[in-house]
């Protein structure tokens, strides 16, 4: 599948909930759809933060949220911190290939 | 504790050959598939393609296919990434990661700067 697309930049107040799409998620017929939602700061290597569309790993806040709709993934983060400033990247492979596209990235400004 | 521990940056100048590793400790090497993954200065993440170790099947991407050469060595843990002639637009930070079957990274080396430039 070709790159998947994401906003290149996000901005929101603590506390408030902000919402980062990626768009041109494509599946084998009848199969599941994976995608994955990593953070990175600067100078670190990225983390998965959701995993299996909506999965969180063992240690992510609660605040961090991942869904599907049709062909677009998201993710959404509730109640906003400073901490949540960083890039995030969105991926995906198709249920028959372990061939893995990236979104280009999104860069999250905490107001 | 898993770990991936990544060989460490590299100044190199075009047309210059070019190895780099990434030691895996922490769980049996054999059984997960290794990617590589490309970052150039101030852009975003790329899939450059992965090693199962256990059998040394590779698959690449499309974007890098021919342009480097993914191995393994399970006698020691280790993959590996390789470039027969360097461009300076090989310029990156490269990462190794485990990924998992539904295509996630769940464990990163440090990364490892590649610096390109005559």
């Amino acid at each position: 599948q070709s790159a998947l697309t994401q906003p290149a930049s996000v901005s929101g107040s603590p506390g408030q909930s902000i919402t980062i799409s990626c768009t041109g998620i494509t599946s084998d017929i009848g199969a599941d759809k994976f995608v994955s939602w990593y953070q990175q700061y600067p100078g670190n290597a990225p983390k998965v933060i959701i995993f299996d569309v909506r999965v969180r790993p063992s240690g992510v806040s609660k605040r961090y949220s991942g869904s599907m709709s049709g062909n677009t993934a998201s993710l959404t983060i509730s109640g906003l911190q400073a901490e949540d400033e960083a890039d995030y990247y969105c991926s995906s492979c198709t249920h028959s290939s372990t061939l893995v596209v990236f979104g280009g990235g999104t860069k999250l400004t905490v107001l | 504790e898993v770990q991936l521990v990544q060989s460490g940056a590299e100044v190199k100048k075009p047309g210059e050959s070019l190895k780099i590793s990434c030691k895996v400790s922490g769980y049996n090497f054999a059984d997960y598939l290794i990617a590589w993954v490309r970052q150039m200065p101030g852009k975003g993440l790329e899939w450059m393609g992965i090693i199962f170790p256990g059998d040394s099947d590779t698959t690449y991407s499309p974007s890098f296919q021919g342009q480097v050469t993914i191995s393994a060595d399970k006698t020691i843990n280790t993959a590996y990434l390789q470039w027969t002639s360097l461009k300076a637009s090989d310029t990156a930070i490269y990462y190794c990661a485990r990924q998992g079957s539904t295509g996630n990274f769940d464990y990163w080396g440090q990364g490892a700067l590649v610096t390109v430039s005559s």
